[in-house]
């Protein structure tokens, strides 16, 4: 069974800073998509970028990007230049013929 | 083009009553998928609507039923509620077909609070 692991409950980073989120999943399958979605504080679910397996090249969002392993099955995800608006829940998610799966999510903190 | 849209979006029961929440997916949409939220388990999968036929469906008992109109709206239905049932369910909406791309849209959930 496949299944999606976020190893860091919560991260913090100053803003304007760097932040990486960390995501492993496990299948047995070659086509599929992964993605990363935001829920901010008491506001509904956004999807922040999305990543087709069968692409090599990592996706991109303006400050958002991913560094995509599929050998590894990892799915990282880089905020640049953190703002005040991105502190919210993350959660990685991996689909596969509409059955999807999420990660526990990693709840990440802005510092002033 | 209007978003999902959950009602109610707060409400509190006892043990033992029944709930039904409301789900009204993006125009166009024929999928809608609910989700259990907990600060403890995160996101649980509860089930798949597709054309009004469940499609998939989570590892929940039996007192969670959901079904899909032919309009694609949804309900979903906890019966004999239990303290643990607790949470926001969040509904998603999708196109379901082979050209969907896995991506979901969000409604803004509904917080059950069991007493």
């Amino acid at each position: 069974a496949q299944t999606v692991t976020q190893s860091q409950p919560e991260m913090s980073v100053q803003e304007a800073e760097t932040v990486t989120l960390s995501c492993t999943y496990d299948t047995s399958e070659s086509d599929y998509y992964l993605f990363w979605y935001k829920q901010p504080p008491s506001r509904q679910m956004i999807l922040v970028i999305r990543q087709e397996a069968y692409k090599q090249q990592n996706a991109t969002e303006n400050r958002f990007s991913v560094n995509f392993q599929k050998a590894a099955k990892s799915f990282s995800l880089k905020i640049s230049d953190s703002q005040l608006g991105d502190a919210a829940m993350y959660f990685c998610a991996y689909c596969r013929r509409d059955k999807i799966i999420f990660g526990k999510g990693t709840r990440l903190h802005i510092l002033p | 083009k209007a978003g999902v849209t959950q009602t109610p979006r707060y409400l509190i029961k006892t043990r033992g009553q029944q709930v039904t929440l409301s789900c009204s997916p993006i125009s166009g949409h024929r999928s809608v998928s609910w989700y259990q939220q907990t600060p403890g388990q995160g996101l649980q999968f509860l089930f798949e609507y597709f054309s009004e036929t469940q499609r998939n469906k989570g590892n929940f008992p039996g007192r969670f039923s959901g079904r899909q109109f032919s309009n694609s709206r949804s309900e979903m239905n906890v019966s004999t509620l239990e303290l643990g049932d607790s949470a926001l369910y969040l509904c998603a909406s999708s196109l379901g077909t082979d050209a969907n791309t896995g991506e979901l849209f969000f409604g803004e959930g509904s917080r059950l609070t069991v007493l």
